[in-house]
């Protein structure tokens, strides 16, 4: 079974530019999030969504935007972008919205750099 | 303060050495915790999930929780090399809240052969 999928796995942008990138979850999962992973640091979430629907939003400005696909695929959009969006940007997927022992199993993440 | 403190690093432990890794938190809703280990430009990977406080033992890994303390950890056993990555803490609330994860800032492990 093949594990969450993200693309592309790199990325080199100038400020101002824009950016999507895209997840694939676990086949089965309808459920997937975006965290932001700033080097030395942990990741912080972005988004949930589940079903089509955001089901949650960290504390990111409104330049960030996601949506989910009928095929329960996701792509994150970043506008304006800053030199303090370089980052990994990574994906999770997990079969429920938010079950208690729901687990989020992390793709391998798309590297952000922001020139 | 930040909802999740994680040990500062980096750390260097020989081969075979029992390594401990900490995390404390703020937030009495976190109900679960989850450590992950991140290999360089990897996705973090999940160790082990525990709701309880008390000890939960996979192989060579121990997580402990203690709930009253608001402090979790994590032990490795026999450590080896292969057990050289980020290892990160994580926390999220129960059901019907949003299921988002909280990390830790995350510690580098490197085991010595």
């Amino acid at each position: 079974d093949a594990g969450v999928t993200q693309s592309p796995t790199h990325l080199i942008k100038t400020r101002g530019q824009h950016v999507t990138l895209r997840c694939s979850p676990i086949s089965g999962h309808k459920s997937v999030s975006w965290y932001q992973q700033v080097l030395g640091q942990g990741p912080q979430f972005i988004f949930q969504y589940y079903e089509k629907e955001e089901r949650g939003r960290g504390n990111f400005p409104d330049r960030f935007s996601a949506r989910q696909f009928p095929n329960y695929s996701s792509e994150l959009n970043v506008n304006a972008l800053l030199l303090g969006d370089s980052a990994l940007y990574l994906c999770a997927s997990s079969s429920h919205n938010s079950g208690d022992t729901d687990t989020q199993y992390f793709g391998p993440g798309t590297r952000l750099t922001v020139l | 303060q930040k909802e999740v403190e994680q040990d500062p690093g980096p750390l260097s432990v020989p081969e075979g050495a029992i390594v401990s890794l900490n995390c404390t938190y703020s937030n009495s809703a976190f109900q679960y915790f989850m450590w992950y280990r991140q290999y360089s430009r990897k996705g973090p990977e999940l160790l082990m999930y525990t709701y309880s406080s008390g000890n939960k033992e996979d192989g060579r890994f121990t997580a402990q929780v203690d709930k009253s303390s608001k402090y979790i950890s994590l032990f490795i056993r026999d450590s080896q090399p292969s057990d050289s990555a980020t290892y990160l803490c994580a926390m999220k609330r129960p059901a019907g809240a949003n299921s988002k994860l909280t990390f830790g800032k995350g510690i580098t492990l490197s085991v010595r052969p």
